[in-house]
């Protein structure tokens, strides 16, 4: 089981309401990513982090904005939460070398995130 | 365009007979696949890894196969067990960027009945 964590995990909230999901781990890892995912649906990569005070954005544009201040903490907070937000967020992590056979991701357990 | 499909969609198996997913990619330069296991409200977990060089992978009941000339996958699961409703994600990394890039398939739903 991977030492990575995602609280809460499940969150209804209004329109307009500021969130922030939180998500943590304590493998070391340098790079981190969060994950948008809808039922059926593959993961989009919405945010990514190669390490404290770098981020950047994913391939799937969204209204969500990350941080890094520490290595093992990686919130990702939305300003205005609306219902097209609503989906399942999902927090991961990898070692910071590439390795030749490339770097296993874990992941959290996931926020599932309604908004009404 | 770097893509991943899998197959079938939705499987419905009973316990304790064999079943065998399906995956192709375009995924180029490919650096290695994953397949991994999703269970319902909780985070990807990974089965096993095959790099270029490996045509065939086993963990337990999970036999994973590769034919990176065809760009073509498959995940076995013998002996089915009621734990092994999930989804089974194919997962494919790039081996051009820095980041490690994962492309991921839709995975295949698949439930076990008694």
């Amino acid at each position: 089981e991977a030492d990575i964590y995602q609280t809460p995990r499940y969150l209804v909230i209004g329109t307009g309401k500021k969130i922030t999901l939180e998500c943590s781990q304590t493998m070391g890892h340098d790079k981190m990513y969060w994950y948008q995912q809808d039922p059926g649906m593959e993961l989009h990569l919405i945010h990514y982090s190669y390490g404290v005070n770098s981020t950047e954005k994913g391939d799937l544009s969204s209204e969500s904005t990350v941080s890094r201040i520490r290595t093992e903490h990686f919130p990702l907070t939305l300003e205005s939460a609306r219902p097209s937000h609503t989906s399942q967020y999902l927090c991961a992590s990898s070692e910071a070398l590439q390795l030749a056979g490339g770097n296993e991701q874990y992941f959290g357990p996931g926020t599932r995130l309604t908004v009404t | 365009k770097n893509q991943v499909e899998q197959s079938p969609q939705s499987l419905i198996i009973l316990e304790g007979k064999n079943c065998t997913l399906q995956c192709n990619y375009t995924v180029s330069p490919f650096s290695n696949l994953r397949w991994y296991k999703q269970d319902t409200g909780r985070g990807p977990v990974s089965l096993t890894i095959m790099t270029f060089s490996e045509n065939t992978k086993s963990n337990g009941r999970y036999t994973a196969t590769l034919d990176a000339d065809t760009k073509q996958s498959s995940l076995h699961i013998t002996a089915s067990q009621l734990s092994d409703s999930a989804s089974y994600i194919c997962v494919v990394s790039d081996r051009g960027s820095t980041l490690g890039r994962l492309y991921f398939g839709r995975g295949t739903q698949l439930t076990v009945w008694p």
